[in-house]
């Protein structure tokens, strides 16, 4: 069965600087793998999936993030931070007939 | 296109009672997944249903179980509540089945509370 983890459940960064999300998973066979946000009292929003392709992938607000199949890795990253940005990130990891696995989030705090 | 709906969105029940919760899926979905959100277990996955059948299913007692109708509504239902079982309920729809590269559209959530 495919898993994922998030290093840090906390992150913290200043208004402008880098974000830097990570995610590694674990999958026998090549899995899907997106990253969604949750902002406080909704609902989880995709950012971004990786499907097959292009290991760089763009999503919505300045997001992406680096499929690296040697590392099994999919760091999410922005390069500067923004107040909105605040919000808990998931990692999650999907792979053929099986439910979709998220990690246990990063929260992400960003100070003014 | 509107959204997922999920009612209520607030629930408070005692011990010992049975909770339904629904969720209407964005038009054209035909799975319905459910998660349980805390803050010491984080998202884990009850079921899914596709075309009205329980496609998979998580980790969770029986006590838990779900439907899924005609029109791709679902409900699921909590038995015998537990203080344990206060959460976030999310419940999720795709167009296809999990397990490809469908992308699930999240409802704000029933936050259920069981005193």
């Amino acid at each position: 069965a495919q898993s994922v983890t998030q290093l840090g459940s906390h992150v913290s960064v200043s208004e402008g600087a880098l974000v830097l999300l990570r995610c590694n998973y674990s999958s026998s066979v090549p899995p899907y793998l997106f990253w969604y946000v949750q902002y406080p009292n909704q609902g989880l929003q995709l950012l971004l999936k990786y499907t097959t392709g292009a290991t760089l992938v763009k999503g919505i607000n300045g997001f992406e993030a680096e499929f690296k199949k040697s590392e099994t890795s999919f760091h999410l990253t922005k390069p500067s931070a923004h107040m909105s940005d605040a919000a808990e990130y998931f990692c999650a990891v999907s792979a053929s007939n099986n439910d979709m696995r998220f990690g246990a989030g990063t929260r992400l705090t960003v100070k003014p | 296109k509107a959204g997922v709906t999920q009612t209520p969105r607030y629930l408070i029940k005692t011990r010992g009672q049975q909770v339904t919760l629904s969720c209407s899926p964005i038009s054209g979905h035909r799975s319905v997944s459910w998660y349980q959100q805390t803050p010491g277990q984080g998202l884990q996955f009850l079921f899914e249903y596709f075309s009205e059948t329980q496609r998979n299913k998580g980790n969770f007692p029986g006590r838990f179980s779900g439907r899924q109708f005609s029109n791709s509504r679902s409900e699921m239902n909590v038995s015998t509540l537990e203080l344990g079982d206060s959460a976030l309920y999310l419940c999720a729809s795709s167009l296809g089945p999990q397990g490809a590269n469908n992308e699930q559209f999240f409802g704000p959530g029933t936050r259920l509370t069981v005193l």
